[in-house]
């Protein structure tokens, strides 16, 4: 299985609504990303986890919170959004070092497409 | 500061004939991993290529292929033979082998096929 899976697909709330964007993998890496992406815009880093812990924050607002509940599991906890929060939110993952056979890469999810009203 | 340059915002290509993305990057680092992913429109980042850093010889993946210039810093990507699924965004990336899971991209270059 080399599949991220990411819930929902797409995702239209207002701003006083909360919402969760939701990831999943079963490839073993302990290291989990959530990334922002604008069209035709590389991906922006939100957050990493490595071994379920926060290991980057790259400034974020606190409107956005994340949450390792496991090492397969990631979550997007959304509140108080603004409309210029609307855009890919895409989940990946990839394998820490000292996990056998380290190649690097990052596996991507499908994403999560946020409209904010 | 990690940068990572693609010069060709947009580049075509025939069906059926060879394009080459350009990307350079800067880092006082050694030892690495490069990256090319490719996102088509509304669909999933997929890796294309790789190449570590130490490795002299270029990457290649069946129709993909690589020019790997370490002391030029310069990492782009040949697409031979082209078909109409290789339109697409192109990213460059890169990571460090030894510390960190910070990822540097590339502003991408995105890819039209002509039939």
């Amino acid at each position: 299985d080399t599949e991220v899976t990411q819930t929902p697909k797409h995702l239209v709330m207002g701003m006083t609504n909360k919402k969760s964007l939701k990831c999943e993998q079963h490839m073993g890496h302990r290291a989990m990303y959530w990334y922002k992406q604008k069209a035709k815009k590389p991906p922006e880093l939100m957050f990493v986890y490595s071994y379920e812990k926060l290991s980057i924050n790259e400034s974020v607002p606190s409107r956005f919170s994340p949450e390792c509940p496991n090492s397969s599991l990631l979550n997007l906890h959304l509140h108080a959004l603004q409309p210029e929060d609307s855009a890919l939110y895409l989940c990946a993952s990839s394998q820490e070092r000292g996990q056998g056979g380290f190649t690097g890469e990052l596996f991507f999810g499908e994403g999560s497409r946020l409209t904010v009203l | 500061a990690q940068t990572v340059t693609q010069s060709q915002p947009e580049m075509s290509v025939q069906e059926a004939e060879t394009v080459t993305l350009s990307c350079t990057y800067d880092t006082s680092e050694s030892d690495y991993y490069l990256f090319w992913y490719k996102q088509p429109p509304s669909r999933q980042m997929i890796l294309v290529i790789r190449q570590e850093a130490y490795k002299q010889q270029n990457a290649t993946e069946n129709r993909f292929s690589v020019n790997f210039q370490k002391a030029a810093k310069s990492f782009s990507l040949k697409i031979s033979d082209s078909q109409l699924g290789d339109a697409a965004m192109y990213f460059c990336a890169y990571r460090f082998s030894n510390t960190g899971n910070q990822f540097y991209f590339g502003t991408g270059t995105s890819l039209t096929v002509i039939p």
